[in-house]
């Protein structure tokens, strides 16, 4: 079975300034990471992903993130944020076995971006 | 290009009703999801049609029940609801079953039950 645990349900940071959103997953199966974004009233969009290869990945509006196999993490991270990136951000994993395609979900981190 | 689309947008249902909600998947992806998110959560998997066939499942009880149709839209039904039924209603829709592959999300529809 898998779980995700994102370790806080809040983040409140100035414009401009860095922020981090923490992700732990457990998994007795090797998985993919995937963050997603939601913005108010509707549905999800993918912000990145990790499969295999380079630890860190690079996604969509400056958003990267790193995966830390020894830890089981895979936080996300923007040097400067906008007003525009309050949202909230869910981690997800999808195990690579099992021939199909399902994503299992953290409970969200609401982003709030303050000028 | 049409992304996932999903109707109806809202609904209102009293409890012990049944509800029917539909989803048309991005075109050119043959395989549909449906993710039942209440206030406050994330996401919860309910279940994956490819091929017109019913894949995985999530942990919900059989008062859940789905269908996908040939032209890969699909349908989720609810019988008998109950108060804890309402949550936003999320169809995702894939390139099959392959776990790598990026899934697409509708907006949504928002299942209230009263």
């Amino acid at each position: 079975a898998q779980s995700v645990t994102q370790l806080d349900s809040q983040v409140p940071v100035f414009e401009e300034a860095p922020v981090e959103l923490r992700c732990n997953y457990s998994s007795s199966v090797s998985v993919y990471l995937f963050w997603y974004v939601q913005y108010p009233n509707q549905g999800l969009q993918l912000l990145l992903k990790y499969l295999s290869g380079s630890t860190l990945v690079k996604g969509i509006n400056g958003f990267e993130a790193e995966f830390n196999k020894s830890q089981t993490s895979f936080h996300l991270r923007k040097p400067s944020v906008h007003i525009s990136d309050t949202a909230e951000y869910f981690c997800a994993v999808s195990p690579l076995s099992g021939g199909y395609n399902k994503l299992i979900f953290g409970a969200g981190t609401r982003l709030a971006v303050h000028p | 290009d049409a992304g996932v689309t999903q109707s109806p947008t809202h609904l209102i249902k009293t409890r012990g009703q049944q509800v029917t909600l539909r989803c048309s998947p991005k075109s050119g992806h043959d395989t549909v999801s449906w993710y039942q998110q209440a206030l406050g959560q994330g996401p919860q998997f309910i279940f994956q049609y490819y091929e017109e066939e019913e894949r995985q499942r999530g942990n919900f009880p059989d008062r859940f029940s789905g269908h996908q149709f040939p032209n890969y839209s699909s349908e989720l039904n609810v019988n008998a609801l109950l108060l804890g039924d309402s949550a936003l209603y999320l169809c995702a829709s894939s390139l099959g079953l392959a776990a790598h592959n990026e899934q697409f999300f509708g907006p949504g529809t928002r299942l209230t039950v009263l």
